[in-house]
């Protein structure tokens, strides 16, 4: 398929693990995003890529959060020590990083941890 | 403080009425704004984008309108339908953050 794909769908996960989610962008989309969305909120901005440079971390609620990007491409967030306040689901989206930057999404990681 | 404010409230219409959702926005100064569509299960779509230069954008029964002097969009649907139904987010991107900034969403119930 053409879109954003993100790995797992979903994950369930003890207090405590570490958890990796994937996302793989449309092919030559530059900019790549994370959001988390916990139920009946909206989008939280996580981290944005620029190729495999984060101009903009900003968004990442704790050291336990880490993303990268490798090959202006998959990106993985990964989150250590998860916490029962992780739970949520994860989305991804790609652009083109061009003015105006239109946002293609995937369909999240719904991350439970228990 | 910034804020983008969107009616948290569900709104509930009849099919065939227009829907009309409302996004406020405080502190941005906007070079445009988007918005988006997102079904249960589903990551958000988008439906239109307008920049601050413009009034009014369409696209088949959608209509977005952009007053920054108000820092207020309408979104409009017209003639909904059931299928309507679903969360619209607001979007702004402001040059100074290089990034959207969302809303937290309107849920729209067209009812037969």
């Amino acid at each position: 398929g053409a879109g954003v794909s993100q790995s797992p769908s979903n994950k369930v996960t003890e207090k405590g693990k570490d958890v990796e989610l994937r996302c793989d962008p449309i092919s030559g989309h530059t900019a790549l995003y994370w959001y988390r969305q916990s139920l009946g909120q909206g989008l939280e901005f996580l981290i944005y890529f620029q190729g495999n440079s984060a101009p903009d971390k900003s968004g990442l609620p704790s050291d336990r959060f880490s993303a990268e990007r490798t090959g202006g491409s998959v990106s993985t967030l990964t989150i250590q020590r998860t916490q029962q306040e992780d739970s949520a689901v994860y989305l991804c989206a790609s652009s083109l990083g061009s003015d105006p930057s239109i946002q293609y999404f995937g369909a999240g990681t719904r991350l439970s941890v228990l | 403080s910034q804020k983008i404010e969107q009616n948290s409230e569900a709104l509930n219409i009849q099919e065939g009425k227009t829907a009309t959702l409302t996004c406020n926005y405080t502190n941005y100064s906007p070079a445009y704004l988007q918005w988006y569509r997102q079904d249960p299960g589903r990551g958000p779509v988008f439906l239109l984008l307008i920049r601050e230069n413009e009034k009014e954008k369409r696209k088949e029964r959608l209509k977005v309108t952009f007053d920054t002097t108000l820092k207020q969009s309408l979104f409009h649907i017209t003639a909904s339908q059931p299928a309507d139904s679903a969360t619209y987010l607001c979007a702004l991107f402001s040059g100074g953050y290089n990034k959207l900034i969302f809303g937290a969403g309107t849920r729209l119930a067209v009812h037969p």
